[in-house]
């Protein structure tokens, strides 16, 4: 496709749920990243995947969160046992190795509420 | 710890001045810096940025301007318009086989017609 897309826009979920999260990174894009933004914050970095190599997963704020990226392509991010403290906006983004001068291209991302 | 600081979460500017958005960083091994804007319900998009090479780069409206011996980054908008209203990031990453970004908390811009 032409931009990175996200799935779904929006998740309501109850505490205590797992919920999956899905991004298409753009076609030919070996890097795809996760990041979160809570309310208030910043971007967090959580995950990234570039290509065959083993994914940077130095920003998981905890082991209820993981993400796997299937064929180099789809990825998706898990969250188990969902908490409060969980809600916030997940974005996807993915780049070309070379795309250091034009950064990442991000999706609209998913607002997760855990009620 | 904050690596990457913006100070001021919010700036209003008259339409057709100019608009300053500032960062500091505390990574010495940053060695690029991006700005980038984001709209409400969409994701942040990006604007320009800088190599640790270069003190200054234009695109347009848009300049960018670094300071490293003070770890200062600057985002200046000229003339400002309504439309650039949204939420500006700062970011920087240091070169390595993450290039992950690490970003700021933000500043809503608001140019007023």
């Amino acid at each position: 496709g032409a931009g990175v897309s996200q799935s779904p826009s929006n998740k309501v979920t109850e505490k205590g749920k797992d919920v999956e999260l899905r991004c298409d990174p753009i076609s030919g894009h070996t890097a795809l990243y996760w990041y979160r933004q809570s309310l208030g914050q910043g971007l967090e970095f959580l995950i990234y995947f570039q290509g065959n190599s083993a994914p940077d997963k130095s920003g998981l704020p905890s082991d209820r969160f993981s993400a796997e990226r299937t064929g180099g392509s789809v990825s998706t991010l898990t969250i188990q046992r969902t908490q409060q403290e969980d809600s916030a906006v997940y974005l996807c983004a993915s780049s070309t190795p070379r795309d250091r001068d034009y950064g990442y291209t991000f999706g609209s991302g998913t607002r997760l509420t855990v009620v | 710890d904050q690596q990457v600081k913006q100070n001021s979460p919010s700036l209003s500017v008259q339409e057709g001045r100019i608009s300053i958005l500032n960062c500091d960083y505390t990574n010495s091994m940053f060695d690029y810096f991006l700005w980038y804007k984001k709209y409400p319900a969409e994701g942040p998009t990006f604007l320009i940025s800088i190599s640790s090479i270069k003190d200054k780069n234009e695109d347009g409206r848009f300049t960018v301007f670094l300071n490293k011996s003070a770890k200062h980054l600057s985002l200046h908008i000229v003339p400002s318009q309504p439309g650039d209203s949204a939420v500006y990031f700062c970011a920087a990453s240091s070169r390595g086989a993450t290039n992950k970004l690490i970003f700021g908390t933000g500043t809503l811009l608001a140019v007023q017609p």
